[in-house]
């Protein structure tokens, strides 16, 4: 079945560090994938999403690249801020008749410090 | 953009008791909602998807008489726990999916669900 395997944290870094979240999946399709981020106390929110081959998602400055060769979706920012301290959850999609489901990664704890 | 409602956001309860959470599509029609099931520190469990005025599909694992889920309109779907116990504690979201969009899911802020 489908699966996404995301880095370990939690994470920590430096005010205007540079962030980068593996991120890589088995799927048996053509899966489209995503980051969400969850706040504290919060549902989830999407980040940005690629739906096929080479696609670049971004918002906020930050981008992931789908890259099929090596199913991956690697999550980066040049400069992270305080304000970016939250859980980033990896995720994709099967379009399945009906069923769009998504399914996750176990989530990457990120902590941002002045 | 769209939003979703979600509600409680915390609840107590007594153990044997049964609780209730709402999730609402405040500007849009929702075709399809999901539930999910978050431990500590762990990924977004999907417990069930449900369709507008059909049964829910539940994943494997999931008892059906233990989690209610009625989603008699397009705005709305609602998850009842039956007799909570503690081992029910955890975080559960809810997501919606707008009709004729693919992958334009939209998530609830989750219910934090406490038994005591």
């Amino acid at each position: 079945g489908d699966s996404v395997t995301q880095m370990e944290g939690p994470v920590t870094l430096s005010e205007e560090a540079f962030l980068t979240i593996n991120c890589t999946y088995t799927a048996t399709g053509y899966p489209s994938l995503f980051w969400y981020v969850q706040y504290p106390g919060e549902g989830l929110q999407l980040l940005l999403k690629a739906t096929k081959a080479d696609d670049k998602g971004s918002n906020k400055g930050f981008e992931a690249t789908y890259r099929k060769e090596t199913t991956s979706f690697h999550l980066e920012k040049g400069s992270v801020q305080v304000s970016d301290s939250a859980v980033y959850f990896c995720a994709l999609s099967e379009s399945n008749f009906g069923n769009e489901k998504l399914t996750f990664g176990t989530g990457t704890r990120l902590t941002i410090i002045p | 953009g769209a939003v979703v409602s979600q509600h409680p956001s915390r609840v107590i309860c007594k153990s044997g008791t049964s609780v209730k959470i709402e999730c609402r599509s405040l500007d849009f029609q929702a075709t399809t909602m999901f539930w999910y099931r978050q431990f500590p520190k762990q990924s977004l469990m999907l417990m069930a998807t449900s369709n507008e005025g059909s049964k829910a599909t539940y994943e494997q694992g999931v008892e059906k008489d233990k989690f209610l889920i009625n989603h008699a309109s397009l705005t709305l779907s609602t998850l009842t726990v039956t007799s909570a116990h503690p081992e029910d504690s955890s975080f559960y979201i809810c997501s919606a999916r707008e009709g004729g969009t693919l992958y334009g899911y939209t998530f609830g802020s989750g219910t934090r669900l406490t038994v005591v």
